[in-house]
């Protein structure tokens, strides 16, 4: 199947630092969905992108859907411990009654106190 | 509260066993998928389905089935014909416009 491409694959960085990943296709896709899973547990859903261009913040998240509808951002201000995790994003290129998602391989975030 | 219930969070299977993991959601969600998950390898898809007694084959299908009688309801078996169902498995459910969520897992080993 396709897969996304996201980097880095791994970060290890200092509490309090600004973290940045990204996802890129070949693909466009009409939604763009950003995830974190903690060891043992399901992804959770961090944020959704709808329309192109669009830049959404949920806490020190922000997200943003690119233009192009090809690639996707995902920036974490002020990281603290409690960030580490494994960040997925996922696209999905139509509506309607495919509902299936593409995933990125992950970023695996290692936060330093 | 409205979710995904996977259960049992741990199971075992013995050589030549089939075994059926379990998912429910209550979500009102049309389209239920199952993945499984392998270190370093992120998510793959195995079966989805998109409406009641109807399902799809993923990436992975093989040594795996389904069953969709109820909305609510996804089961997984993996039949003794998968020869390596050692992974994290993972359910999830979503609508049209509505963003995929997930629930907490089931971890299959291999006694």
């Amino acid at each position: 199947g396709q897969q996304l491409n996201q980097s880095p694959q791994s970060m290890f960085i200092q509490e309090g630092e600004d973290v940045s990943m990204n996802c890129t296709s070949s693909s466009i896709f009409n939604t763009w969905l950003w995830y974190k899973q903690d060891p043992g547990e399901g992804p959770v859903l961090l944020i959704a992108l709808y329309k192109a261009g669009e830049l959404t913040s949920n806490g020190r998240l922000t997200a943003q859907f690119g233009i192009t509808r090809k690639d996707s951002f995902l920036n974490i201000s002020a990281s603290i411990p409690s960030d580490v995790g494994i960040y997925f994003c996922a696209g999905r290129s139509s509506g309607g009654s495919n509902y299936k998602l593409t995933f990125g391989k992950g970023t695996l975030l290692t936060v330093n106190p | 509260d409205g979710g995904i219930t996977q259960s049992p969070k741990y199971l075992f299977r013995k050589e030549g066993q089939n075994v059926t993991l379990s998912c429910e959601q209550n979500l009102n969600h049309d389209a239920m998928y199952w993945y499984r998950q392998d270190p370093g390898q992120g998510l793959r898809l195995i079966y989805y389905s998109q409406i009641v007694n109807d399902f799809q084959k993923g990436d992975i299908a093989e040594g795996y089935s389904v069953s969709r009688e109820k909305k609510e309801s996804f089961p997984l078996t993996v039949t003794s014909a998968q020869k390596n169902p050692t992974a994290f498995y993972l359910c999830a459910s979503d609508s049209n416009h509505q963003p995929q969520h997930f629930g907490d897992g089931t971890r299959l080993s291999i006694l």
